[in-house]
């Protein structure tokens, strides 16, 4: 099946850094999205990019499809930015499920 | 409101017992999921379903059940077989059919076997 592979593993930033996390998967896609676990679990949304550039507030993605990888930028990072950030990929036509890599642990320092 | 609830947030099970876990979505979507999360670890599927009456495996489906009787609904079972049952479990829906719509995760619950 297909591998993602997200860096760092960990990252601890002083309140106000910028921050860059990278994704990459071993095969062609029709679906990346990007999630937000906050400390209770909670999966949020955060892109859904499968190619491309989208912006929303601090934060913004890019999706190098060619290249079988994907950006999140987190700018101006405050504490609420804490927690665990995946990429999550699928391949699409039939075969629709999200292949999730491990994580970015996100620790914002005040 | 709009969303996908689980319930309970917080299952404690004796070893050897079933136990079913709750997905309720009106959304109106077609495709469920759950998915378990370790500690430290991301998500991994555990079945899916993508119309009512129907579902499939995913990668880690063995000492688990499912059913999908009516679209708004995809209870998870975890059976004794499950060998470390103990984990997070997510729910999450989607919206068309073979589509590329996002998926939506609900609040998850917490199994903890003793």
């Amino acid at each position: 099946g297909i591998q993602v592979e997200q860096s760092p593993p960990d990252l601890i930033l002083q309140e106000g850094a910028n921050s860059t996390l990278r994704c990459n998967f071993s095969d062609s896609v029709n679906n990346l999205q990007w999630f937000h676990q906050n400390p209770w679990g909670q999966l949020i949304n955060l892109f859904y990019i499968p190619s491309g550039t989208k912006q929303n507030g601090r934060l913004s993605a890019t999706t190098v499809a060619t290249e079988r990888y994907s950006l999140l930028y987190i700018s101006s990072s405050q504490t609420t930015d804490s927690g665990v950030y995946f990429c999550a990929v699928e391949r699409g036509f039939g075969n629709e499920k999200l292949t999730f890599g491990t994580g970015t642990r996100l620790t914002i320092i005040p | 409101d709009g969303g996908i609830t689980q319930s309970p947030k917080y299952l404690f099970r004796k070893e050897g017992q079933n136990v079913t876990l709750s997905c309720e979505q009106n959304l109106n979507h077609d495709a469920m999921y759950w998915y378990r999360q370790d500690p430290g670890q991301g998500l991994r599927l555990i079945y899916y379903s993508q119309i009512v009456n129907d579902f499939q495996k995913g990668d880690i489906a063995e000492g688990y059940s499912v059913s999908r009787e009516k679209k708004e609904s995809f209870p998870l079972t975890v059976t004794s077989a499950q060998k470390n049952p103990t984990a997070f479990y997510l729910c999450a829906s989607k919206g068309r059919l073979l589509s590329t719509d996002t998926q939506y995760f609900g609040p998850g619950t917490r199994l903890t076997v003793l």
